[in-house]
């Protein structure tokens, strides 16, 4: 089972909101670990948008505007990028990260349309 | 303005070695942490590896210890990669990354540059 595990794809209309998910494996409580979460536009390298680990533990990018913000459902193990007021630009793919164990651990990226 | 840029061979024949260089400037490259991460195109990300400001601490991805080797030159601004029985499942692009200590973030990173592992 991978360490993180995101939906390959997702679609969403403008204006609306989309909520991307990273789920944790089994034993590794999303509580405990700073998500890290990047987008990457096509051809060109990933961005950092933001790290959430609770609302007293997280962190905006520079530049990155506020309708990027993070959380997590710490009954589910997930933590989840949630982007308000979908724009045409926000189309792209989105990777979650988390230090695991000693290395840096990429989810497999989610695809987002915005269409 | 933050630059890394990326350069080293473009194809490598397998069982060989390649050494990616990375070039920093726009910052002081001693307060930074650096990584590297790939991605095979059309693919997602795998780092690769990690080293600490003062270059003591380094970290391999399993995929790739015994194989690799991070280093860093801080007079020249620069960190390097070298890899060593290079086989096809490296074919990929290589991203040089900086690393906020602060935020644990990776909040910089270079262009990229391919490498192909081919006869």
């Amino acid at each position: 089972q991978a360490v993180l595990t995101q939906p390959s794809s997702l679609s969403a209309s403008p204006g609306a909101s989309a909520s991307l998910s990273c789920t944790l494996r089994s034993g590794i409580n999303v509580g405990t670990y700073r998500i890290y979460w990047y987008q990457q536009r096509p051809g060109s390298p990933p961005q950092y948008l933001l790290r959430y680990r609770s609302d007293s533990d997280t962190h905006q990018g520079s530049g990155v505007p506020s309708r990027f913000s993070g959380s997590n459902d710490v009954s589910a193990n997930v933590g989840i990028l949630l982007i308000s007021g979908l724009q045409s630009e926000d189309e792209a793919d989105y990777y979650c990260a988390i230090w695991h164990s000693g290395a840096w651990v990429f989810g497999g990226g989610t695809k987002l349309t915005v269409l | 303005e933050i630059n890394l840029v990326e350069s080293g061979e473009g194809l490598i024949e397998p069982g060989g070695s390649l050494r990616l260089s990375c070039a920093a400037s726009g910052f002081t490259f001693s307060n930074y942490e650096m990584n590297w991460v790939r991605q095979t195109p059309g693919k997602g990300l795998e780092w690769l590896s990690y080293i600490s400001m003062g270059g003591g601490t380094i970290f391999y991805a399993d995929s790739v210890k015994g194989r690799a080797t991070i280093s860093r030159d801080s007079a020249k601004s620069s960190v390097f990669l070298q890899l060593s029985s290079a086989r096809g499942e490296d074919t990929a692009i290589y991203y040089c990354v900086r690393q906020a200590r602060e935020t644990g973030a990776f909040d910089a990173w270079g262009q990229g540059t391919m490498v192909s592992v081919s006869s």
